[in-house]
């Protein structure tokens, strides 16, 4: 089975501009997490889907949004982009979404915001 | 608000020591713990996890980690490490009135094997 995927892998934007990321779940699985990972603050939860619809977020200010699509993709959106949003961005997937499943996780986004 | 805390942010051993890694939640309910693992230039990957039964689990490679619930610790141990458990280690917590997939990750621990 494949596993997680996402894309791109690497992405340099400006300032003010949006970006969008893309993540492809295991093949059967239906929940996805996305996670922030940077060196000062660690790994951050930002959100969870499972069945097209946002059951858990994290900490984050409104610019952070995403979506899930009835395949089980996922997309997450960060508008207005700052400096401090430059982070390796994760996603994983679970196959029924529970608190006991594993989650599998993606190499990651690296997005670099000058 | 819930937080997972790992004491040693890098550790050095020697190839046959022993490993004990410390992990402590802040959370007084119901939990589920894990274990994640990175290693360089991959991607996180479960080395074991409890959520009920046996506090003593046993994960893949050798690892084990206890559950105490008393103290609100989840270390992890290995008998012998291997210069291949060079990686980052990473302790996180869900909880059991959570919808789902909401992990709370510790700030991770960079495990260095010298050979």
């Amino acid at each position: 089975k494949a596993g997680v995927t996402q894309t791109p892998r690497y992405l340099i934007k400006t300032r003010g501009q949006q970006v969008t990321l893309s993540c492809s779940p295991i093949s059967g699985h239906r929940s996805v997490s996305w996670y922030q990972q940077t060196p000062g603050q660690g790994l951050q939860f930002l959100f969870e889907y499972f069945s097209e619809t946002q059951r858990n977020k994290g900490n984050f200010p409104g610019r952070f949004s995403g979506r899930q699509f009835s395949n089980s993709r996922s997309e997450m959106n960060v508008s207005t982009l700052e400096l401090g949003d430059s982070a390796l961005y994760l996603c994983a997937s679970s196959l029924r979404g529970t608190v006991t499943d594993t989650q599998y996780f993606g190499p990651g986004t690296r997005l670099t915001v000058l | 608000a819930q937080s997972v805390s790992q004491h040693n942010h890098h550790v050095i051993l020697s190839e046959a020591a022993s490993l004990e890694l410390g992990c402590n939640y802040s959370y007084g309910g119901t939990v589920n713990l894990f274990w994640y693992v990175q290693y360089p230039g991959q991607h996180l990957q479960l080395l074991l996890k409890y959520f009920s039964g046996d506090p003593l689990v046993k994960g893949i490679k050798g690892f084990e980690a206890e559950f105490i619930k008393s103290k609100f610790s989840f270390n992890l141990r290995k008998p012998s490490v291997q210069w291949s458990d060079t990686a980052e280690y990473f302790c996180a917590v869900n909880e059991n009135n959570n919808q789902g997939g909401k992990l709370i990750f510790g700030q991770g621990t960079e495990l260095s094997v010298k050979p």
